[in-house]
């Protein structure tokens, strides 16, 4: 599937590291997503950009840093990130927002060491 | 803001059995559930949906219920197969609003 991209699949960082999630669709929608999704634990949304505009921020750490230059890529910029950030990250668009289909990229699987 | 309440968390079943995931939510506004399938190691993915202007929708062996008086709408899976084992999320939503999702049932087919 090509609707929805993300890079990498996979990241190992350090505490001290800086890095970048990226995400990419291909769908002509307008909403963009970034969702944490740990062991046991349900979705949780983080950011929300609806016409590159962030309409929604669910009390993330400053540590996470959303980018949303066109509405087709996302960013998620990494520093000083802890060891319980370790999860999977998720990236969906939507036409809208709200009563639309998500769809979903593959995710990036991060680790934090 | 709204809150989904889904059950059962994991669900055990031996192939050709019916399978029944429900969720409950809070906010009587909402008007939008949709269902991903999300199974190991890939993203979620929506199988099924249904619009409060509606209280039952099928495709195949999947169907979704909604009762809006009682708040809750439900999954049903007949005929289960193994390649139904998956996590599935129910997701509560209306207007522009962003959805809220289910803990997630984890499905376990046996063969």
């Amino acid at each position: 599937e090509t609707g929805v991209t993300q890079t990498p699949r996979h990241l190992v960082m350090g505490m001290t590291n800086k890095k970048s999630l990226k995400c990419e669709q291909h769908l002509g929608h307008n909403a963009m997503y970034w969702y944490k999704q740990s062991a046991k634990k349900p979705l949780e949304l983080m950011f929300v950009y609806s016409l590159e505009e962030r309409v929604e921020n669910n009390s993330v750490p400053s540590r996470f840093s959303p980018e949303c230059p066109n509405s087709s890529h996302l960013f998620l910029h990494l520093h000083t990130l802890q060891p319980e950030d370790s999860a999977l990250y998720l990236c969906a668009s939507s036409q809208g927002s709200g009563s639309d289909t998500q769809y979903f990229g593959p995710g990036t699987r991060l680790t934090v060491l | 803001g709204e809150n989904v309440e889904q059950h059962p968390s994991t669900l055990s079943v031996q192939e050709g059995d019916s399978a029944v995931i429900k969720c409950t939510y809070s906010d009587s506004a909402s008007n939008y559930f949709p269902w991903y399938k999300q199974e190991l190691g890939k993203r979620p993915q929506l199988i099924i949906d249904i619009r409060s202007n509606v209280g039952e929708k099928k495709d195949q062996r999947i169907a979704v219920t909604l009762n809006k008086t009682a708040k809750h709408f439900s999954l049903h899976i007949t005929e289960t197969q193994p390649e139904d084992s998956a996590v599935y999320f129910c997701a509560a939503s209306w207007g522009s609003y962003i959805p809220t999702f289910g803990r997630g049932t984890s499905l376990i087919v046996h063969p």
